[in-house]
């Protein structure tokens, strides 16, 4: 499984665009990138998934260049509420697989 | 998306006790079912895979005497933890995929146990 680096924390004013780099180096073919939030004494909660170049739905954008051995996350204009952790994983998309996480990126959003 | 939920949210029971955690996909089947369990300030780790109808997949270092994982039918899976421990209190979340090779994995709300 390809592991994944994310930053530890980031900070962020209301209003604001963030955006979330991942680094996944060793990617195989057959893997997807997927990001989820959690918020605190609760599960995640898939916010975004893709495969290549650019998805977005009405939560947030992800782009993937074209190597896709990274992605980016965007949030695009922050509230308090997004204050949470993000989790960048990569993995087969299969019934079987379970999604190994990293350790996230602590998302401060202040006002 | 499609829903999954726990139950109890949270528990407390005194050590050497057993405590039975359940998980449900409402809205779907799910053909297999994972386990993860999160101490505080930590990220998820997962514990164990089940599939409908077989024994679980555990992971290194999981004590699957400890840790009784049963998936009888395809929208519930259950953890047992057994002869429970302080040490075993911790925040356990489980997750579901569906039929679909394309579909991601849905989490549960968690159930916080507390081991006394």
């Amino acid at each position: 499984l390809a592991k994944t680096t994310q930053p530890i924390s980031m900070d962020s004013y209301e209003g604001q665009e963030v955006n979330i780099t991942c680094s996944h180096n060793n990617i195989a073919t057959n893997d997807y990138i997927t990001w989820y939030q959690q918020f605190p004494s609760q599960g995640p909660r898939f916010i975004i998934q893709g495969y290549k170049t650019k998805v977005t739905n009405e939560v947030a954008s992800l782009f993937i260049p074209a190597d896709r051995k990274s992605s980016t996350l965007s949030l695009p204009r922050v509230s308090l509420s997004d204050t949470a952790v993000y989790y960048c994983l990569v993995g087969e998309e299969q019934a079987g697989t379970a999604l190994i996480f990293g350790k996230g990126t602590t998302l401060s959003v202040s006002s | 998306g499609a829903v999954v939920s726990q139950h109890p949210s949270w528990v407390i029971c005194k050590s050497g006790t057993s405590v039975k955690i359940e998980c449900r996909s409402l809205d779907f089947q799910a053909t297999t079912m994972f386990w993860y369990r999160q101490f505080p300030k930590q990220s998820l780790m997962l514990m164990a895979t089940s599939n409908e109808g077989s024994k679980a997949t555990y992971e290194q270092g999981v004590e699957k005497d400890k840790f009784l994982i049963n998936h009888a039918s395809l929208t519930l899976s259950t953890l047992t933890v057994t002869s429970a421990h302080p040490e075993d209190s911790s925040f356990y979340i489980c997750s579901a995929r569906g039929w679909a090779a394309e579909e991601t994995q849905y989490f549960g709300p968690g159930t916080r146990l507390l081991v006394l």
